[in-house]
């Protein structure tokens, strides 16, 4: 079964600090790996995926297929990334419908 | 509104109650979906249509009813909820079900079951 673990609900760092969201999957096939964000009284809205391996906002996840996992990392946050971060999985062989994560939240202290 | 537009933006209803919510987009997608987002849970992916055929019911039960009339507009009728039921109902959409990719996702409704 398809599943994605956040382990933390709330992760509190301090402005300039390093950021690193956890994320694992259990998934048999091939995943697609994704993170949203939901920013204050704003929509659910993409971030970033594995396939694309980009640097969005300072963001990059690397998808270790060893560990399964697709941690969300920043060497140096910002206020404004203050928000709640869901993982999600896709499989092409499911349909591609996308599971989510339980969401951490992520707070940047000045 | 572009995008992904949800309606109404809250409702309170009481569980003899038949409400119904509506869900429309103009993006051009072919695929659209119902997720449940309840405190301290993850979002649960409740129904897809594709092409506005239902491909996915992930157990729902049947006092949850979609309707997709066409691939520009979903509802999801409501029926003899219970407390429990209340929850922030979002709804998505994209080019079609083959992957995760390119989801937009509406405001939601906030449904208060009382």
């Amino acid at each position: 079964a398809q599943r994605v673990t956040q382990p933390e609900k709330l992760l509190s760092v301090f402005k300039g600090a390093p950021v690193e969201l956890k994320c694992n999957y259990s998934y048999s096939g091939s995943p697609e790996l994704f993170w949203y964000v939901q920013y204050s009284r704003q929509r659910l809205q993409l971030l970033l995926r594995h396939i694309s391996r980009e640097s969005i906002k300072g963001f990059t996840a690397d998808l270790n297929k060893g560990e399964t996992s697709f941690h969300l990392k920043k060497p140096f946050a910002q206020e404004e990334d203050s928000a709640m971060y869901y993982c999600a999985l896709s499989g092409r062989d499911q349909g591609g419908k996308l599971i989510f994560g339980q969401g951490t939240e992520l707070s940047v202290k000045p | 509104e572009t995008g992904v537009t949800q309606t109404p933006r809250h409702l309170v209803m009481g569980m003899t109650n038949k409400k119904s919510l509506k869900c429309e987009q103009h993006l051009g997608h072919n695929a659209m979906y119902w997720y449940k987002q309840s405190a301290k849970k993850p979002l649960e992916l409740m129904f897809v249509y594709n092409f506005k055929e239902q491909t996915e019911n992930n157990s729902v039960p049947s006092r949850f009813s979609p309707e997709c009339p066409n691939s520009s507009h979903l509802f999801l009728h409501l029926h003899t909820l219970q407390p429990e039921d209340s929850a922030l109902y979002l709804c998505a959409s994209s080019q079609d079900a083959s992957s995760g990719y390119g989801y937009t996702f509406g405001s939601g409704t906030r449904l208060t079951v009382v």
